[in-house]
């Protein structure tokens, strides 16, 4: 079955201990994005990656990170997570665009920062 | 990057049509329409994708103006499991940076 996944998808941290949410594709998706979505505020994207070892900042890149090492995987990590990153976090994937391409998501991963 | 601009809720009875209109007069050449629907605790999905004049599938149409400067997806006869919120996004052909808008939420009643 066609899918992203996200791991894991509950996650309750505390300031300053480093995380890392993972995102895996098995549709052989060049591109790949993560974004947050907050109450009143939609979806903002975070990074994202035209394809293996290229990423780029996207609307909120502030306090993440990501890295894109094989075309199926590209992770999310936050170094030294604060309360203000609590939200609901979304993975997608399309072919080659973000912009054209039908992206598909993942079920989402909601982080709490304490 | 288009700027879009979409009404944060409507209201609508079972089996009418829905119309939600999308705003964005900043949208360049190269952009596309994509609509996608985001049901609670899940992500969202793509329902209908155009460029220019009308695109119908099985479950929207989308209609687009000649200045592209706004969109409006169509829900025929909604139900209530069309409840849920709808985003409009405007992307560049080959582009990857994205701006989604606030979306939309749809309350469907019986």
């Amino acid at each position: 079955e066609a899918q992203v996944t996200q791991n894991p998808r509950y996650l309750i941290t505390v300031t300053g201990k480093k995380l890392t949410v993972t995102c895996s594709q098995n549709m052989n998706h060049e591109y790949m994005s993560w974004y947050r979505q907050d109450p009143g505020l939609g979806l903002r994207q975070i990074y994202y990656s035209m394809n293996v070892e290229v990423t780029d900042k996207g609307d909120v890149p502030e306090g993440y990170k990501v890295s894109r090492k094989e075309k199926r995987n590209f992770p999310l990590i936050l170094e030294s997570p604060s309360p203000n990153q609590t939200s609901l976090y979304f993975c997608a994937s399309s072919g080659t665009s973000g912009g054209t391409d039908t992206q598909y998501f993942g079920p989402g991963t909601r982080l709490t920062v304490l | 990057l288009a700027k879009t601009t979409q009404p944060i809720s409507m209201d609508s009875y079972e089996g009418q049509e829905v119309n939600i209109t999308c705003s964005h007069n900043n949208i360049a050449t190269n952009d596309y329409i994509t609509w996608y629907q985001q049901f609670p605790s899940q992500g969202p999905r793509f329902i209908i994708q155009g460029y220019k004049t009308k695109v119908t599938n099985e479950v929207a149409s989308l209609f687009i103006p000649a200045d592209r400067k706004s969109s409006t997806l169509s829900l025929p006869r909604v139900s209530l499991s069309d409840t849920a919120v709808y985003y409009c996004l405007v992307g560049e052909e080959g582009g990857g940076k994205l701006i989604f808008g606030q979306g939309t939420e749809l309350s469907v009643k019986p």
